[in-house]
């Protein structure tokens, strides 16, 4: 079965140094892998995907993903923090069994920056 | 947001009252799906749909029913058999490619709350 875990729940950060969300990853043959960003009572943003290539994605807002097959990881980075980066991050697989667009989602993980 | 559009924002229900929320796009995408999310617990796939006039239940469609009579709208009613109602009802919309790997655009969300 696929799945996706975020395994902290809050990570904390001062504004201007470099923040890291993890993700790791199991699935049975290529993993496609999402990030999306959440900020209170709204829906989820879009930030970047893997699908085959280059290990490290660039995607909206300066945030970037470096996809580690050996380590089965996927984590969101920033080389420095921004308040306005303080949300609720999701790590997002492809659900090879169900239909092709299905995601599977980990539970969250909430960043603060703090100034 | 993208060009997805949910309504209401907020729902009040009462114990025992089925209701419906809207869900709308118009990015012209053939897939649209809805999701459950409780504090803690990611996003859980209710009901999924990739064509017009067809859809597949998800991870939790116990209490839950849809339509997809048009491409453009996705409805979710929740009805009294849901036990458990309140929650954050997000919809989200992506196109369906052969081959290809797309990301989810989400609504707005539509927060329910029984009372």
């Amino acid at each position: 079965a696929q799945s996706v875990a975020q395994p902290e729940d809050q990570v904390n950060v001062a504004e201007g140094n470099p923040l890291t969300v993890k993700c790791t990853y199991s699935v049975s043959g290529n993993p496609y892998l999402f990030w999306y960003v959440q900020y209170p009572n709204r829906g989820l943003q879009f930030l970047l995907k893997y699908i085959t290539g280059d290990n490290l994605v660039k995607g909206s807002y300066g945030f970037e993903a470096e996809f580690n097959k050996s380590q089965t990881s996927f984590h969101l980075k920033k080389p420095s923090a921004l308040v306005s980066d303080s949300a609720l991050y999701f790590c997002a697989v492809r659900d090879i069994g169900g239909s092709q667009g299905n995601l599977i989602f980990g539970k969250g993980t909430k960043l603060s920056v703090k100034p | 947001d993208g060009g997805i559009t949910q309504s209401p924002k907020y729902l009040f229900r009462k114990e025992g009252q089925n209701v419906t929320l809207s869900c709308e796009q118009n990015l012209n995408h053939d897939a649209m799906y809805w999701y459950r999310q409780d504090p803690g617990q990611g996003l859980r796939l209710i009901y999924y749909s990739q064509i017009v006039n067809d859809f597949q239940k998800g991870d939790i469609a116990e209490g839950y029913s849809v339509s997809r009579e048009k491409k453009e709208s996705f409805p979710l009613t929740v009805t009294s058999a849901q036990k458990n109602p309140t929650a954050f009802y997000l919809c989200a919309s992506s196109i369906v490619a052969a081959g290809g790997v797309n990301e989810q655009f989400f609504g707005p969300g539509t927060r329910l709350t029984v009372l």
